[in-house]
């Protein structure tokens, strides 16, 4: 099965700043996935991150705000823009199963602070 | 997606089964049920899913009930580890996973496993 790497783990950061977090996958996919986890809620889905086309956003999260990059089948960035506080959660990548696992796979989270 | 409901929270001892409920009344008849855990600081985790049958893994049970409408998760012998978030997921599928077909992620049900 897939394994992710995901980074940074956490980081602290001022508002107006912009975050990158990076998500390294050991095996190609063709679909990747962009969650967000606010303090004490459940999964909420930003986008859909398919190589060589623009992300699919969900409704609510718009390209301005997290524009994403899918340069190749394992790895994809997302960015998180012009920070404020109500940004503060935690931000997930997520990959399909690949076959010989059933189940997504998901990273360990980038847990972000704005300030 | 067929939405599910889930009570919020359960405690269970360790050591005993867990059995956690899932009512997902709307399913369709293409909509698989799966089973997600989340483990605090980390990411989600798949534990199974099913049809209409009874599943069964090294980790869990999956109780489906005839008309389909609910289901319960069993974890037949609890340990303190298993306290995590689980969430029950119904979505179109043909049993693997699909490109494309995303998650959806409800309140799901906060596990307590205690000494």
């Amino acid at each position: 099965s897939a394994v992710i790497s995901q980074k940074p783990s956490r980081d602290i950061c001022q508002r107006g700043t912009s975050l990158t977090i990076q998500c390294q996958v050991d095996s190609q996919v063709t679909m990747m996935f962009w969650y967000r986890q606010q303090p004490g809620q459940s999964l909420t889905l930003i986008a859909t991150a398919n190589q060589g086309s623009e992300a699919t956003y969900e409704s609510g999260f718009v390209i301005d705000k997290f524009p994403i990059s899918r340069p190749n089948l394992t790895f994809s960035t997302l960015t998180v823009s012009n920070m404020s506080p109500e940004d503060s959660s935690i931000y997930l990548c997520s990959v399909e199963g690949d076959g010989s696992k059933w189940g997504y796979t998901f990273g360990s989270g980038t847990r972000l602070t704005v300030v | 997606d067929a939405k599910t409901t889930q009570p919020p929270s359960m405690d269970c001892a360790e050591g005993r089964a867990a059995n956690l409920p899932c009512n997902h009344s709307t399913i369709s008849g293409n909509e698989y049920v799966y089973w997600y855990r989340q483990i605090h600081s980390q990411g989600p985790q798949y534990i199974i899913h099913g049809l209409k049958n009874n599943e069964t893994n090294e980790m869990a049970s999956l109780i489906i009930t005839e008309d389909r409408k609910s289901s319960t998760l069993i974890l037949p012998h609890a340990t303190l580890r298993d306290t995590a978030v689980y969430y029950c997921i119904v979505r179109v599928g043909d049993g693997r996973e699909t490109s494309g077909s995303r998650l959806t992620f409800g309140e799901g049900t906060q596990l307590t496993v205690n000494p």
